[in-house]
């Protein structure tokens, strides 16, 4: 399996443009994670989901912030519009049968979003 | 409720110093214990884990035991080296909180030759 893919790893754009970013989770998983990694906050996360379904979103910063799972191998997490705080790295995680036993939650290499 | 508390860093150590990085948890239910590592610009990766008390995590010459009595999971090795330099997370996971992963805020490791 080639892993969590995330695209695009590098993204540079201007204060409100609308931003998506795009996951593939490990095939079988059926648990997916957003996070979000900044100096100041470090590991924040954003929104998961089970089976497709969102189940906690307390995470997302505002309205702004959006996520959908269209299919299990599909995720993407979306910012309109965006803004200079949104600069961070995004990682999106999966896992399957999420807790204790021989759950492990693997890590797409994450997209580093510049808003300028 | 849940967390994972780690100390802080950052810390440096020369090569094949013995490392320590503490890390306690606070869970309902019983959980299971993780160490995750970043190296720069990359993703986080597992190091070890551990479903169970006194069960004992190893992995790359990385340690960690489940000590519930204490509720710590504390991360050792022997002798770094300097590919060791990263970020080191300790985590949780537990049924009973809807499978998320909490994790603690990171140490930071340098290892200088």
């Amino acid at each position: 399996d080639a892993g969590v893919i995330q695209s695009p790893r590098h993204e540079v754009t201007e204060m409100g443009q609308e931003v998506t970013l795009r996951c593939k989770p490990i095939s079988g998983h059926d648990y997916l994670f957003w996070y979000r990694q900044t100096m100041m906050r470090g590991l924040e996360l954003l929104i998961y989901f089970n089976n497709n379904v969102p189940i906690d979103d307390s995470g997302m910063p505002e309205d702004r912030f959006s996520a959908k799972m269209p299919n299990a191998s599909f995720s993407t997490l979306k910012i309109q519009p965006s803004e200079p705080r949104d600069s961070a790295v995004y990682f999106c995680a999966s896992s399957f049968g999420a807790g204790a036993g021989a759950n492990v939650l693997t890590f797409g290499a994450g997209s580093r979003l510049t808003v300028l | 409720g849940n967390s994972v508390t780690q100390m802080e860093g950052p810390v440096t150590l020369s090569e094949e110093a013995f490392l320590t990085i503490n890390c306690t948890y606070t869970a309902t239910g019983y959980p299971s214990l993780f160490w995750y590592v970043q190296y720069p610009g990359e993703g986080l990766q597992l190091l070890l884990k551990a479903t169970k008390a006194d069960d004992k995590g190893s992995n790359k010459g990385f340690e960690a035991t489940y000590r519930k009595e204490t509720t710590s999971f504390h991360l050792e090795k022997g002798s770094v080296q300097v590919s060791d330099s990263a970020v080191y997370f300790c985590a949780l996971s537990t049924p009973t909180s809807g499978n998320q992963f909490y994790f603690g805020t990171g140490t930071s490791l340098t290892v200088i030759p």
